[in-house]
């Protein structure tokens, strides 16, 4: 069935450092894959995406690559701030289907 | 406020007792989905909505969750005879046909 897993489950760095997150997703239809950033209590909150047609996607500090062949994505983050500290998701849908299979998740935390 | 709008945003029940939430979503969005997200996962999905056509629902699924999208606005989910394993946090989204979805605060249900 549809599966997206997600790594590291928890990320350490230190300000200023880079951070990368990466997913895998079983469903060959998938065509859009979106990041979610959501803070303690908070609703989660898209930061990223990229369809399909796009190799990578770069916004300021984010960016994301994706490799169709391998079914991979990543979330880079360069320059981190205390305040990218979050849990951060992954999430893929196809074209057949608009729901989004999430990943497990990461924990980033970004020391001063 | 133009964003997802969920009701209650807590719920505490009796394990037995029937519970229905509120979402209302952004209002030119023809889209509305419902996922579950327990401590620590991912959000799972439930159901999603296309004006007022329920187009898909979670295998995973009970015949205890029913929701409802009456006039293509807001929706309803309403959970009967709720269980322990019902306790959750209950995430509304909307968006227009295969375009970004926008989460609201969420309800977090704990059944006694």
């Amino acid at each position: 069935g549809e599966n997206v897993e997600q790594h590291p489950s928890t990320l350490s760095v230190q300000e200023g450092d880079s951070a990368v997150i990466k997913c895998t997703y079983s469903d060959s239809a998938s065509n859009y894959f979106p990041w979610y950033k959501q803070e303690l209590g908070k609703r989660p909150q898209l930061i990223i995406d990229i369809r399909s047609n796009v190799g990578e996607k770069k916004d300021q500090r984010i960016a994301v690559t994706l490799n169709k062949t391998a079914k991979h994505f990543s979330l880079h983050i360069t320059e981190t701030q205390p305040e990218d500290s979050a849990v951060y998701f992954c999430a893929a849908s196809s074209y057949n289907t608009d729901k989004l299979i999430f990943g497990t998740g990461t924990r980033l935390q970004v020391f001063p | 406020d133009t964003g997802v709008s969920q009701n209650p945003r807590h719920k505490i029940t009796k394990r037995g007792q029937n519970v229905t939430f509120r979402c209302d979503p952004i209002s030119e969005h023809n889209r509305l989905y419902w996922y579950r997200q327990t401590l620590g996962q991912g959000p799972e999905f439930l159901t999603y909505f296309q004006n007022e056509a329920q187009l898909e629902k979670s295998r995973l699924l009970s015949d205890r969750f029913s929701a409802e999208r009456p006039k293509g606005s807001f929706s309803t989910l309403e959970i009967q005879r709720t269980e322990q394993g019902d306790s959750a946090m209950y995430l509304c989204a909307s968006s227009l046909s295969y375009d970004t979805q926008y989460f609201g605060p969420g309800t977090r249900l704990t059944v006694l």
